[in-house]
């Protein structure tokens, strides 16, 4: 079974902190994401990336960060925490797609890290 | 950009009782995935259609892939307590990026016993 961790449950900080989660994957997946998920809102992605050192922006990149240095992790940085990024922040990983038949592999998510920012 | 809107919001229904959420997206999309969130959990694929028209079922789950590749259903028959959670689709557009989904704002299901 594929298994995705993300290093916290939940998480406290304080406005203009700087702010690490982190998402480990086991699988060798190449796709990578982050995603934020607020009430009547759903998963809105932050960021994902589809190598090492490769990133793209999703719908709501402004604030935050990510690095990749290696394949099975994927950091979510938020460069000065501001009390509108609380929120459950979800990672997930997923094979790379394959080209040519309109699919997507599934992607597998994490249980989530709850950011609250005082 | 490309909206995925999802109705209803919020579902209570009976147990026994059918259960329809449904899915539009703005522009026409190369695949759907459907997802259930358990209450505390993280979403879990249930399943991809790519089809024009596609049914495929799962036990008590039919979904449904529309002709124009724009709207999706997922029916639940005779509903049971183990179905309650939130139920999002996820939809790749048809041009763009091909590797990023866009997902639903999500049908929390109660089911009442």
């Amino acid at each position: 079974d594929v298994k995705v961790t993300q290093s916290s449950r939940y998480l406290v900080k304080r406005t203009g902190e700087k702010v690490f989660l982190e998402c480990v994957q086991d699988m060798d997946h190449e796709n990578m994401f982050w995603y934020r998920q607020d009430p009547g809102l759903g998963l809105r992605l932050i960021y994902f990336s589809y190598d090492v050192k490769m990133k793209e922006k999703g719908d709501i990149p402004e604030g935050y960060s990510v690095s990749r240095e290696k394949k099975e992790r994927f950091s979510l940085i938020l460069e000065s925490a501001s009390t509108n990024q609380t929120s459950m922040y979800l990672c997930a990983s997923s094979l790379f797609y394959r080209a040519g038949q309109g699919l997507n592999q599934p992607q597998h998510f994490g249980d989530g890290t709850r950011l609250s920012i005082l | 950009g490309q909206q995925v809107m999802q109705i209803p919001q919020y579902q209570h229904v009976q147990e026994g009782e059918d259960f329809t959420t449904y899915c539009n997206s703005s522009t026409t999309l190369s695949n759907i995935q459907w997802y259930k969130q358990r209450p505390g959990g993280h979403p879990v694929f249930l399943i991809q259609l790519v089809k024009s028209g596609e049914v495929k079922k799962q036990k008590r789950l039919t979904f449904q892939f529309g002709e124009a590749k724009k709207n999706s259903s997922l029916h639940i028959t005779a509903t049971q307590t183990t179905d309650v959670g939130t139920y999002f689709c996820a939809g790749r557009p048809s041009s763009g990026s091909a590797r990023q989904l866009t997902f639903g704002s999500g049908t929390q299901l109660t089911v009442l016993p």
